[in-house]
């Protein structure tokens, strides 16, 4: 099974600040690699696909970089409704989710 | 537009058993791959099992293999999950997603609680 490893597990940012998320798999995964945001009681939300696809819809804040093992997440300035746990999951064999990220204002 | 409602949720007894449904509307369920993933209360995202357009093929995550079951009705657009010898540990939000590689779509999950 291909595990991923995401941190940090939670961060405390200012509005506007630039956030980055990184996130490992234990064996390359090419660009297999999306990217979700969930919000307290509601089901995830796709923002990234393929490492580096903006989802439509998606601010153009949000983007992401990588390929093979290590994946890159980033919020280039957040704001107050960024505030979420994301999640990377890589689908190179099944599925599998990091154990999040914890995004909160400081 | 596209639409997964999950019903069959509740409270069952350690060693019960529990059938989800899930309801697909706003496109051709039957062109689609189907996924059950799931969420343990304050925990993470955890992959449970999906199954391809037809149902001929089917996988499970190690720790659901040999108690859950997937199917699917292509002529009712709909998805299920029957899930025997439940234990404690499967107590979970069940979503069900369109997809088993991108996930695009999910539903607004199914709470399982399994406790005596």
């Amino acid at each position: 099974d291909i595990q991923m490893t995401q941190s940090p597990s939670s961060l405390s940012a200012s509005v506007g600040d630039r956030v980055t998320i990184t996130c490992q798999a234990s064996q390359h995964i090419s660009d297999y690699l999306n990217w979700y945001q969930q919000k307290p009681g509601k089901a995830p939300k796709l923002l990234i696909y393929d490492a580096s696809n903006l989802e439509t819809g998606v601010p153009s804040r949000f983007s992401g970089s990588g390929s093979g093992t290590d994946f890159t997440f980033t919020i280039s300035s957040l704001q107050p409704e960024d505030i979420a746990t994301y999640y990377c999951q890589q689908y190179d064999n099944s599925l599998t989710f990091g154990g999040g990220t914890k995004v909160e204002i400081k | 537009q596209v639409q997964l409602v999950e019903s069959g949720g509740g409270l069952v007894k350690p060693g019960g058993s529990l059938r989800l449904s899930c309801a697909a509307s706003g496109f051709t369920f039957s062109d689609y791959y189907m996924s059950w993933i799931r969420q343990a209360p304050g925990k993470g995202l955890e992959w449970v099992s999906y199954i391809s357009s037809s149902g001929s093929t089917i996988y499970y995550a190690d720790s659901v293999k040999g108690r859950f079951t997937i199917s699917r009705d292509n002529a009712k657009n709909s998805l299920y999950l029957q899930m025997n010898s439940l234990r404690a540990e499967d107590t979970a939000v069940y979503y069900c997603a369109r997809d088993s590689r991108l996930p695009r779509n999910w539903g607004q999950g199914t709470l399982v609680t399994v406790s005596s």
